[in-house]
């Protein structure tokens, strides 16, 4: 089971932030925060991860609540082609590995 | 990032025949590759986790003995799909660990249509 929540779809002006939420209330203390991305029949594109500290790569910033309970993705200049669907996981470090795909949130980036 | 790939990227054959897709770490060796499914409009799904020179796992509702798995090295899974029939028809994608990361990376996927 899915054990993140996000919104449906978002937009976004180009050239603007997109913050994609994500809530996963339940996660625990050794499950890290993953985002993917999957732009229309492709495979799915690693962006970033994080456990508790707020982590920024050359794709994105990974702000994870003090809690834990939330995060969000930010890319700060968003193009057209980052129109995809983004997903949050929630993932152990250890054990099976296993990566459940919840819906995601459909971002569209417009012009 | 780490690359993993997929031969072949689209396949077109006719039903009850059987079609081997193959998945590639290319940079990176992963001892467990994972395969997936996902139709028009839907999320992925995850079929079986493959580990390498061992049985790979099913998730509940996947047949094993219609989608065949093989793990053969440490760079490479194969997914068979044995007997197709047009209902199997999808997008299969297959991912590897990055065990040096914990990361997953994954395939550009192979589009099946089974006539």
């Amino acid at each position: 089971d899915a054990k993140t929540t996000q919104p449906p779809s978002m937009d976004c002006a180009e050239g603007r932030a997109a913050n994609l939420p994500c809530n996963h209330s339940t996660i625990s203390g050794n499950e890290y925060v993953y985002w993917y991305r999957q732009i229309h029949s492709q495979g799915p594109q690693y962006i970033i991860h994080g456990l508790k500290n707020n982590e920024t790569n050359e794709m994105a910033s990974l702000i994870i609540t003090e809690d834990r309970k939330s995060s969000t993705l930010i890319l700060p200049h968003a193009t057209l082609r980052d129109t995809a669907v983004y997903y949050c996981i929630v993932r152990a470090d250890t054990g099976g590995f296993k990566t459940i795909f919840g819906a995601g949130t459909r971002l569209f980036v417009k012009a | 990032g780490a690359v993993v790939s997929q031969h072949p990227s689209r396949v077109i054959c006719k039903s009850g025949t059987s079609v081997k897709i193959e998945c590639r770490s290319l940079d990176f060796q992963a001892t467990t590759m994972f395969w997936y499914r996902q139709f028009p409009k839907q999320s992925l799904m995850l079929m079986a986790t493959s580990n390498e020179g061992s049985k790979a796992t099913y998730e509940q509702g996947v047949e094993k003995d219609k989608f065949l798995i093989n793990h053969a090295s440490l760079t490479l899974s194969t997914l068979t799909v044995t007997s197709a029939h047009p209902e199997d028809s999808s997008f299969y994608i297959c991912s590897a660990l990055s065990g040096g990361t914990d990361t997953q990376y994954f395939g550009p996927g192979t589009r099946l249509t089974v006539l």
